[in-house]
Parts: C-alpha cells; sequence; structure tokens
C-alpha cells in the first residue's frame, strides 16, 4: 500500500478556505486517493476521492497533482464544524475488498 | 438510502467477559463489510473484512472474532476480554463495486 504523510496539526480562521496537503509519493497508477474526516467521537465521514484529476463535491475540492505524488483537499468555506482530524488514505484492494489503511490524518482546528 | 447501524453506543465490561458487537446495513444488497478499531489517540486498525456470508478475514491476530451470518449482519466477538481490547470499534460497509467506505457511529468499549 502507498503511505501517506499529512502534517499533523493546521490552524484556520473560520470562513478561510482550509487546505490540507497530503503527499503519497509512491502511488501505483491505479491506486486512487480517499480523504476521510473524523469528528471527536464519531465514525469517519467520507469526503471525497480522485485518480488523476481534480474533483469537486458540495463539501470539499481535490486537488492531485500531474504527477499524482501529493494532493490538496480544500474546504472552502470552514465553519467550526469542520474541526476534526482529516484523513488522507490511498486505497488498494485485497480480493474485492477495500482495504483503507488509516494513518494519524491531520487534526485542523477552525478558530472563530 | 443506505444506513448502517452499530449498538451499543457504550459498553463496560469486566476482564474476562464475553463480547458481542453487532452490525446491520440497510438498503443495499450483499455489502462488503468491515470492523475497525481505534484505540485511544491513535488511528484506525482494520480488524475483519468480509465480502459475502460466512467469508470472514482477519487482518491482525488478536483475542477477537468476526462473523456474518446474514448478508447484512456483521458480529464481532470474543470469549474473554483482555484490558487491551477496550478502544472504539467501527463498523463500515462498501458496495462490492469501487465505492467509499461508510462508517456506522461506533462503540466505545471499556475493559474494566
Amino acid at each position: 500500500d502507498a503511505k501517506t504523510t499529512q502534517p499533523t496539526s493546521m490552524d484556520c480562521a473560520e470562513g478561510r478556505a482550509a487546505n490540507l496537503p497530503c503527499n503519497h509519493s509512491t502511488i501505483s497508477g491505479n491506486e486512487y486517493v480517499y480523504w476521510y474526516r473524523q469528528i471527536h467521537s464519531q465514525g469517519p465521514q467520507y469526503i471525497i476521492h480522485g485518480l488523476k484529476n481534480n474533483e469537486t463535491n458540495e463539501m470539499a475540492s481535490l486537488i492531485i497533482t500531474e504527477d499524482r505524488k501529493s494532493s490538496t483537499l480544500i474546504l472552502p468555506h470552514a465553519t467550526l464544524r469542520d474541526t476534526a482530524v482529516y484523513y488522507c488514505i490511498v486505497r488498494a484492494y485485497i480480493q474485492g475488498a477495500q482495504k483503507l489503511v488509516f494513518g494519524q490524518g491531520t487534526r485542523l482546528t477552525i478558530n472563530p | 438510502s443506505q444506513t448502517i447501524h452499530q449498538w451499543p453506543a457504550t459498553l463496560v465490561q469486566p476482564v474476562g467477559s464475553p463480547l458481542s458487537l453487532e452490525c446491520t446495513v440497510e438498503g443495499t444488497s450483499n455489502p462488503n463489510l468491515y470492523w475497525y478499531r481505534q484505540a485511544a489517540g491513535r488511528g484506525l486498525q482494520l480488524l475483519f473484512y468480509s465480502v459475502g456470508i460466512g467469508q470472514i478475514s482477519s487482518e491482525v491476530p488478536q483475542n477477537l472474532s468476526a462473523s456474518r451470518p446474514q448478508d447484512r449482519q456483521f458480529i464481532l466477538s470474543s470469549k474473554k476480554l483482555l484490558l487491551s481490547d477496550s478502544g472504539f470499534y467501527l463498523c463500515a460497509w462498501s458496495n462490492q463495486v469501487n465505492s467509499p467506505l461508510h462508517f456506522g457511529n461506533g462503540t466505545r468499549l471499556t475493559v474494566t
């Protein structure tokens, strides 16, 4: 499985864009990048995923570099409820099931 | 729409007692099912996954076992709990085809 590297923690002001970086320099050509977040004492919540093109949904945007060795999750207008641990994961398959290996993630704090 | 249910939300059990945590999924058929554990202050660790009824794969050796008696039911068990079994247990599901994992709200287990 490709490993990911994320900053341990980040701060962002409420209303500003939060940009969370992730390095995955050993990613394989058919591996997707997934982003999840975990609000305290809750199960992880899926945010977005992508292969090589940039992606956008109602929650966030995902920017993947052309060489696919890194990506950035963008929360365009952060709110206090976006305070959470954000996980960048490169997915692998095992016998038809998905194996998501969660690292330590980035603890994002949105400040008022 | 699909929903996932886990219970109980919290559980306190003495060392040596048995354990049974249940997870059910609604609104989909033949899902992949997963059990994750999160120890205090640590990332999520995949414990078991299942691609079908009666098919269980274990990711790490441990004091726990899993079973899938029905298509949308996944059970995590132990005959005798250890202190080290304390943690936050999360069930998740995904479709057989390429799709994100969706997590339940978890069970916080404290072994005393």
